[in-house]
């Protein structure tokens, strides 16, 4: 079955660090993936998405990889901040109106 | 960007009731529309799929006699939990999509609203 596999342990860096995490699927050949930001009791922020035929999409200080070959996106935050502390989710979506998230990862910058 | 609100932001009712929860694309139209539950520390897992004048899709294991969806309008769809039991007790939220192509490219973006935390005593 279609999975996605997110760490499910936190992540905790020190501020000014780059953090990268991690995002494996199988049986699932996306179209596209995204990265969605989520702050506890609200709902998902849209960060990036980056197309199965690109491989590598940058926003400001966020960096993201797409490995089809590894079924695998790496995401990347440099010069970490406590305030980018959240659950980051990975999203995959294959073009219809169907998107498959993560479990997500929790990353904590501290000060 | 465009922005999905959610309302009420949290409820708190007794079991056998029902609870409508709305889910509004404020500066957008919204081809469609998406229902998720999520569960502490959990990822969202998809309930339904609604397209505006057309009925709900729900995946395997929603009962759609229980959460019924109806999606009126290119800008609301409401969830109605029926007959609410404490283990329906969880964080849902809804999505709006608008996809299409531009400039040659395929764009697909899904923006979220806020959540509803229910809490069905």
């Amino acid at each position: 079955s279609q999975k996605i596999e997110q760490n499910s342990e936190a992540l905790n860096i020190q501020e000014g660090k780059t953090a990268t995490l991690t995002c494996n699927y199988t049986n699932y050949s996306p179209a596209y993936l995204q990265w969605y930001r989520q702050d506890p009791g609200r709902g998902p922020v849209f960060l990036l998405l980056i197309r199965e035929n690109e491989k590598e999409k940058r926003k400001e200080r966020l960096k993201v990889t797409f490995d089809t070959t590894l079924k695998q996106s790496l995401f990347h935050i440099t010069a970490s901040q406590p305030a980018d502390s959240a659950t980051y989710l990975c999203a995959l979506g294959a073009g219809g109106f169907k998107t498959i998230f993560g479990a997500g990862t929790r990353l904590f910058v501290k000060a | 960007g465009a922005v999905v609100s959610q309302h009420p932001s949290w409820v708190i009712c007794k079991s056998g009731t029902s609870v409508k929860i709305e889910c509004r694309s404020l500066d957008f139209q919204a081809t469609t529309m998406f229902w998720y539950r999520q569960f502490p520390k959990q990822s969202l897992m998809l309930m339904a799929t609604s397209n505006e004048g057309s009925k709900a899709t729900y995946e395997q294991g929603v009962e759609k006699d229980k959460f019924l969806i109806n999606h009126a309008s290119l800008t609301l769809s409401t969830l109605t939990v029926t007959s609410a039991h404490p283990e329906d007790s969880s964080f849902y939220i809804c999505s709006a999509k608008v996809h299409g192509t531009s400039g040659g490219g395929y764009y697909n973006e899904q923006f979220f609203g806020p959540g509803t935390r229910l809490t069905v005593l």
